[in-house]
């Protein structure tokens, strides 16, 4: 059971170059999610998808696409790389269960570290 | 916008020693997790609290969600080496509608031996 994976884990770009970071969960889960993780700011929500089909921008979704044509897939795309979105990102999972079922607890990748030059 | 205050943002201390974190906000969450973050790795859940007021146990570590479920806080009793990392709070204000949570600019911890 592989859970989140993410590609590449590690990538240098240059300012201006486009890229997509691949996230793929073998859970089933509905729910997916792209955080970045900067020092001292903790994870902040790019954007996310309630379902196939069904995305939305999180706090951060400037500079960012994303697609989510299957229930595994939540690729995020970088259209034109800035040395500001230099990071680590992570993609999380986690089922559609509502609070009276417990919490949504997130499962995530081990991470995608971008640098942009 | 929905913030999470997390205190101390580092703490350092010798093994054996007891400790708090403490996550804050001014709103109210349907719940809360506690996460915890080893370099190079994405976040594991430690736990996730729901009921304000509730306190749950895990090991040496204690965690408490606040009556009015705006607060929390995680309490290591007699910390050890392997206790070290990066500890995050988050809290779910959609109703577990969305699958996304807010989070705490997290705690670095390292205990000496």
């Amino acid at each position: 059971n592989a859970g989140v994976t993410q590609t590449p884990k590690f990538q240098v770009l240059k300012t201006g170059q486009s890229m997509t970071l691949q996230c793929a969960q073998d859970m089933n889960h509905e729910y997916m999610s792209w955080y970045r993780q900067d020092p001292g700011m903790g994870l902040r929500l790019i954007h996310y998808s309630v379902g196939a089909g069904i995305t939305d921008q999180g706090e951060v979704p400037n500079g960012y696409n994303v697609s989510r044509s299957t229930t595994e897939d939540f690729p995020l795309r970088l259209l034109s790389a800035a040395p500001s979105q230099t990071s680590v990102y992570f993609c999380a999972s986690s089922y559609a269960r509502g609070i009276s079922s417990g919490a949504n607890v997130l499962t995530f990748g081990a991470g995608s570290r971008l640098t942009v030059l | 916008t929905q913030l999470l205050e997390q205190s101390p943002q580092f703490l350092s201390i010798q093994e054996g020693e007891n400790l708090t974190v403490y996550c804050n906000s001014s709103s109210v969450f349907s719940s809360l997790q506690w996460y915890r973050q080893e370099p190079g790795e994405g976040p594991v859940l430690l736990v996730t609290v729901v009921t304000g007021g509730e306190v749950k146990k895990l090991k040496r570590l204690t965690f408490q969600f606040g009556d009015a479920r705006k607060d929390s806080s995680l309490h290591i009793t007699a910390a050890q080496p392997g206790d070290t990392g990066l500890y995050l709070c988050a809290g779910d204000s959609h109703g577990g509608s969305q699958g996304n949570l807010i989070f705490g600019k997290g705690t670095k911890l390292s205990v000496k031996p």
